[in-house]
């Protein structure tokens, strides 16, 4: 079993539409980290945080650290959004920098 | 903006081959790494490295090694390239801290034939 588990692993939505990605993880952690991959590799960090909840734009995450489950929200879904999305745990120190990936959810946006 | 360029978007290899990938951040990170990512195995860390000339074993590093000779560039070799070392490489860095974020480089696509 996956230390950092995602669901659903795809995910297709009309635009407009909102948007949930989960996360579940078994180990400890001293942050919870959602990044972004779009076609041609490039990754790019959306949110990090250890604790409640952190808004950016159209994006939301939240994590509940007794529940061990993180949830990456996208209001108003556009096109543009369409992605992988991929959830990462970095472990207590000293493993810190060790980051646990999930294996990523594909997000397709149809207009 | 945080940049970490990788020199190569693709790379076409033969087998037996010594492979180089350069790995530039120009932030003044402490930390870099490199990872691989495969279908269904999500990232996984080869390499990674503290400070100039430290370098630490991630969870795969068997047939790669790594040079850090100047604080902003982190090299990732394969000593003699095989097939199953055919993957997209992943160069990131971050402040040193818990509260960082990693900054990712766009992939090398390595193909060993």
């Amino acid at each position: 079993k996956n230390e950092v588990e995602q669901s659903p692993q795809n995910l297709t939505a009309q635009e407009g539409e909102f948007i949930t990605i989960n996360c579940s993880y078994s180990v400890g952690i001293s942050a919870l980290h959602w990044l972004q991959q779009h076609p041609g590799g490039g990754i790019v960090s959306l949110f990090m945080l250890s604790s409640g909840k952190k808004k950016h734009g159209r994006l939301i995450a939240t994590i509940n650290i007794q529940e061990k489950h993180s949830s990456l929200h996208i209001t108003a879904s556009h096109p543009r959004d369409s992605a992988v999305y991929i959830c990462a745990v970095s472990p207590p120190k000293p493993n810190t920098d060790k980051l646990i990936f999930g294996t990523g959810t594909r997000l397709q946006v149809f207009p | 903006d945080v940049k970490v360029t990788q020199s190569s978007r693709y790379l076409v290899k033969r087998t037996g081959e010594k492979v180089f990938l350069e790995c530039v951040q120009d932030m003044d990170h402490e930390n870099m790494f490199w990872y691989r990512q495969d279908p269904g195995l999500g990232l996984r860390l080869i390499y990674f490295s503290y400070d100039v000339k430290m370098k630490e074993k991630g969870d795969i590093p068997e047939g790669y090694s790594v040079s850090r000779e100047k604080k902003e560039r982190f090299s990732l070799i394969l000593e003699s390239a095989s097939t199953n070392q055919t993957s997209m490489y992943l160069c990131a860095s971050r402040t040193d801290g818990t509260a960082s974020p990693l900054h990712f480089g766009n992939g090398t696509r390595l193909t060993v034939t």
